[in-house]
């Protein structure tokens, strides 16, 4: 079946400090979406990314889709405290079956 | 901002035993799904539904799962002889649509499962 592979596990930054996380399948996807699980919360939907070599923003946040549609990322400038938590990439097939990434787990030092 | 809601938020329950985890999806919402995670590890899809029947299930989803949406608004989680790996947090989610279409998955706060 299909599978996304997230690195990294774990990072730790200082706050102010920029984070990435990235996510690699080795087939094409045909969407990736972005979770993010704060400590002993539930998954929330960041954002999804449909189209080769999509770039969407969302304030310090960057998401990014490959041109090839098996890669993403997300780019944190700037990390805040508020920045805590699992950030979990996702892709479904035909909308029905969210296939998620092992998660790279932020923790912000301030 | 509706969301989705879960009971109870942690239950605990004898190795055997009958479970049922209940949650309320969306009302506007169509699909509607139950994902597992173990502590520390990442989020399993277990099961979708959509017009009163499960349109994909995960190997997972052995028969020893169920799911019904007994009325207009709840959504369950029957697992019927509990397992100590059973154990993990339930997640409840829906989406306005599926298909072809990806629509953003809204999930519940979770049922913690403990068997003991």
């Amino acid at each position: 079946g299909q599978q996304v592979m997230q690195i990294p596990q774990y990072q730790h930054v200082q706050e102010g400090e920029d984070f990435t996380t990235y996510c690699n399948s080795s087939t094409t996807l045909s969407n990736i979406q972005w979770y993010k699980q704060r400590p002993g919360g539930h998954p929330v939907f960041l954002i999804q990314l449909v189209k080769s070599g999509e770039v969407k923003k969302q304030k310090r946040l960057t998401f990014q889709f490959g041109e090839a549609k098996k890669n993403s990322s997300l780019h944190i400038t700037a990390t805040q405290t508020t920045d805590v938590g699992t950030y979990f990439c996702a892709t479904d097939r035909y909308g029905n079956k969210l296939v998620f990434g092992a998660g790279t787990i932020l923790r912000v030092k301030s | 901002e509706p969301e989705v809601t879960q009971t109870p938020s942690h239950q605990v329950t004898q190795m055997g035993q009958e479970v049922i985890l209940r949650c309320v999806p969306i009302s506007n919402h169509l699909y509607f799904y139950w994902y597992r995670q173990i502590l520390g590890q990442k989020v399993e899809f277990l099961v979708s539904f959509y017009n009163n029947e499960i349109s994909e299930k995960s190997e997972i989803f052995d028969d020893q799962f169920s799911v019904e949406r007994p009325d207009g608004s709840n959504f369950t989680l029957k697992i019927r002889s509990t397992k100590l790996e059973d154990s993990a947090m339930y997640f409840c989610a829906s989406s306005e649509a599926g298909g072809p279409s990806s629509y953003e998955q809204y999930f519940g706060p979770g049922t913690r499962l403990t068997v003991t």
